[in-house]
């Protein structure tokens, strides 16, 4: 099973800043890595897909990036619906998928 | 408009039984696998069991084999999840999610709401 860690688990940001996420494979996968988004209550969310793929109507200042075990998400200029928490996914490995434990994105 | 909608959450005993149904609309049902994923309260996502689109092929994650069975009826656009000899660490809220594809492994593209299980003594 690879394990999926995520830095930092909290990420403090003023809006307009850029945030960069990070998440880190156990072992390589390619590209098969997914994005989601959560606010509370809600369900998850697809950004990307592919690495660096964005899902259909994401903001173009979401953005991802890396291959094989280490994986960016970038969002530029945050807007004040950007702050949740992030999950990524490797779909690379199965079964059985796996996600990061998550990194909040909070207001600084 | 792609709509997944979970239902059959509820309190129940350690060692019942629980089945969800997820239905599913917008889109043509047979044509996509489709899993679910848990999230225990204040915690991270959980992959549980998916599904093929035909419904042949099935998977589970270690924590639940042979204790949940995944099927679905694609003649009601309808996803299950059979929960047998529940424990107090299957308490989470289920979504099921929509894989853009017949056949694992890929992203999940569309999520429902979720539906809340809790299980105690």
């Amino acid at each position: 099973e690879i394990v999926m860690t995520q830095s930092p688990a909290t990420l403090s940001v003023s809006p307009g800043d850029r945030a960069t996420l990070s998440c880190r494979a156990s072992q390589s996968f390619s590209s098969n890595l997914a994005w989601y988004q959560q606010k509370p209550g809600q369900a998850p969310r697809l950004l990307i897909y592919g690495a660096s793929t964005r899902a259909t109507g994401i903001p173009a200042r979401f953005s991802g990036s890396g291959s094989g075990t280490e994986f960016t998400l970038t969002i530029s200029s945050l807007q004040s619906e950007d702050f949740a928490v992030y999950y990524c996914h490797q779909y690379g490995n199965w079964p059985p998928y796996t996600f990061g434990q998550g990194t909040k994105l909070e207001i600084k | 408009e792609v709509q997944l909608v979970e239902s059959g959450g509820d309190l129940v005993q350690t060692g019942g039984s629980l089945r969800l149904s997820c239905a599913g609309s917008g889109f043509t049902f047979s044509s996509f696998a489709m899993n679910w994923v848990r999230q225990a309260p204040g915690k991270g996502l959980e992959w549980v069991s998916g599904i093929s689109g035909s419904g042949v092929s099935t998977d589970y994650a270690d924590s639940v084999k042979g204790r949940f069975t995944i099927s679905r009826d694609n003649s009601k656009n309808t996803l299950y999840l059979q929960m047998n000899s529940l424990r107090a660490e299957d308490t989470a809220v289920y979504y099921c999610a929509r894989l853009p594809v017949k056949y694992s492994p890929y992203y999940f593209d569309y999520w429902g709401q979720g539906t809340l299980v809790t299980v105690s003594s």
